[in-house]
């Protein structure tokens, strides 16, 4: 069965600063991999995807991540933080057939310093 | 842009009752999910749903859950007698099809969409 291990619970950040979600994942083909962000009492919205091609992927608000096989992990990476991004972050995986279940790690929450 | 959309918003009920949370999922999305996530915890997969049948479900799932799609827009989620621990957000997600799996296999889902969630409270 696939896992998912986002290690940091909490994130600080400062505004302007660059940031560093980490992910990794366990599964023992090539997954479909996931970000999605969680706003106080919304829901949860994508970021970006990655399925196959270019390992690194574009997002949605500024938001990269960068797929490398041989470490199991698919880091979230943002330039410079804004206020707004303040949310939960949540890094899925999922298998590439069927209509499975994503498998979510237990999340990043992340705080931005004025 | 369309979106999933959830009802209610919060749902308030006493152990032992039954309740039915709703879900229109993005109009040619063919593949419905829902999920939940107990407070402070990460978001777990209960059942996945494709061509009028429940395609995968989860440990959680059994037989006090079930799912129906009743007509051509809701996906509902009833829990037959609500327990304390079934209190959390429950998320209905969609996705569409790309197309033919490889080998032959039919068509395999897209992203998942997810809605904004129903908070069911158990008393």
């Amino acid at each position: 069965a696939q896992s998912v291990t986002q290690p940091d619970i909490h994130i600080t950040v400062s505004e302007g600063a660059s940031l560093e979600l980490r992910c990794n994942y366990s599964y023992g083909a090539t997954p479909y991999l996931f970000w999605y962000v969680q706003s106080p009492g919304q829901g949860l919205q994508l970021l970006l995807k990655y399925f196959s091609g270019d390992t690194l992927v574009q997002g949605i608000k500024g938001f990269e991540a960068e797929f490398k096989r041989s470490q199991s992990s698919f880091n979230l990476r943002k330039p410079s933080v804004h206020w707004s991004d303040a949310a939960e972050y949540f890094c899925a995986v999922g298998r590439r057939r069927g209509a499975d279940g994503l498998t979510f790690g237990k999340g990043t929450h992340l705080i931005i310093q004025p | 842009e369309p979106e999933v959309t959830q009802t209610p918003s919060h749902q308030v009920t006493q152990m032992g009752q039954e309740v039915i949370l709703r879900c229109v999922p993005i109009s040619n999305h063919l593949y419905f999910y829902w999920y939940r996530q107990i407070l402070g915890q990460k978001v777990e997969f209960l059942v996945s749903f494709y061509n009028n049948e429940i395609s995968e479900k989860s440990e959680i799932f059994d037989d006090q859950f079930s799912v129906e799609r009743p007509d051509g827009s809701n996906f509902t989620l009833k829990i037959r007698s609500t327990k304390l621990e079934d209190s959390a957000m429950y998320f209905c997600a969609s996705s569409e099809a790309l197309g033919s799996a490889a080998g032959g296999g039919g068509s395999v889902p897209d992203t998942q969409y997810f809605g904004p969630g129903t908070r069911l409270t158990v008393l």
